[in-house]
């Protein structure tokens, strides 16, 4: 099974920052990762596919970039409805694995 | 548009079974996967399993084998998974999603008590 090492595991951020969230795949996943934003008590949206394709209604301010086994999620000028956790899946082989996920709270 | 309608929560206890399910509509159900994903409380996401309800084939995440059982109903577009001999650890909410997890249900609690 493919591992997928996601860091860091929270992450405080003021309203405006850009934050980045890493995804780190045990072997070479060729950019089929997904990125999912999950608030509580809700199921988890996808907003970025294939590294980088954004989903329809995600905003630009998300973007996802990366290759081979190393990947990265990042949210510029953060948004108070962005706090949430984050997952990155991989998606290249089954059984698919999520990382374990970011927790981004407002500083 | 697509839905994933999935039944309601429950409450069970130990040693039990539990069957849920997750309605889709909107598109060709059997043209797309459908995936089963746990999180406990407070947890990560996990996934379980996956079927094609086109021709029945289904994948297990290892951990799960023994455990879960993934069917599909054609003519009521409706996929099920059964969880068996449930534990304290069996406690989840349980999540389907179709395609590469873009569209999901509203998942359904699971409580293993006595």
């Amino acid at each position: 099974d493919i591992q997928m090492t996601q860091s860091p595991p929270s992450l405080s951020a003021s309203l405006g920052d850009k934050v980045t969230i890493t995804c780190q795949a045990s072997q070479n996943i060729n950019k089929y990762i997904a990125w999912y934003q999950q608030k509580p008590g809700k199921a988890p949206r996808l907003l970025i596919r294939y590294t980088s394709t954004l989903e329809s209604g995600t905003p630009s301010r998300f973007s996802g970039s990366g290759s081979g086994r190393d990947y990265s999620f990042s949210i510029s000028n953060v948004e108070s409805e962005d706090i949430a956790s984050y997952y990155c899946l991989q998606y290249v082989n089954l059984p698919y694995t999520f990382g374990a996920g970011t927790k981004l709270e407002l500083k | 548009q697509v839905q994933l309608q999935q039944s309601g929560a429950e409450l069970v206890k130990p040693g039990s079974s539990v069957k849920i399910s997750c309605k889709a509509s909107g598109y060709t159900f059997t043209s797309y996967d459908m995936h089963w994903i746990k999180q406990q409380p407070g947890n990560g996401l996990e996934w379980i399993g996956w079927i094609y309800p086109g021709n029945g084939n289904t994948k297990y995440n290892q951990k799960f084998n023994g455990k879960a059982t993934l069917t599909a109903d054609k003519s009521s577009s409706t996929a099920y998974m059964q969880l068996s001999s449930l534990t304290s650890e069996d406690s989840a909410v349980y999540f389907c999603a179709m395609g590469i997890l873009g569209y999901w249900g509203q998942g359904v609690m699971v409580t293993v008590s006595s």
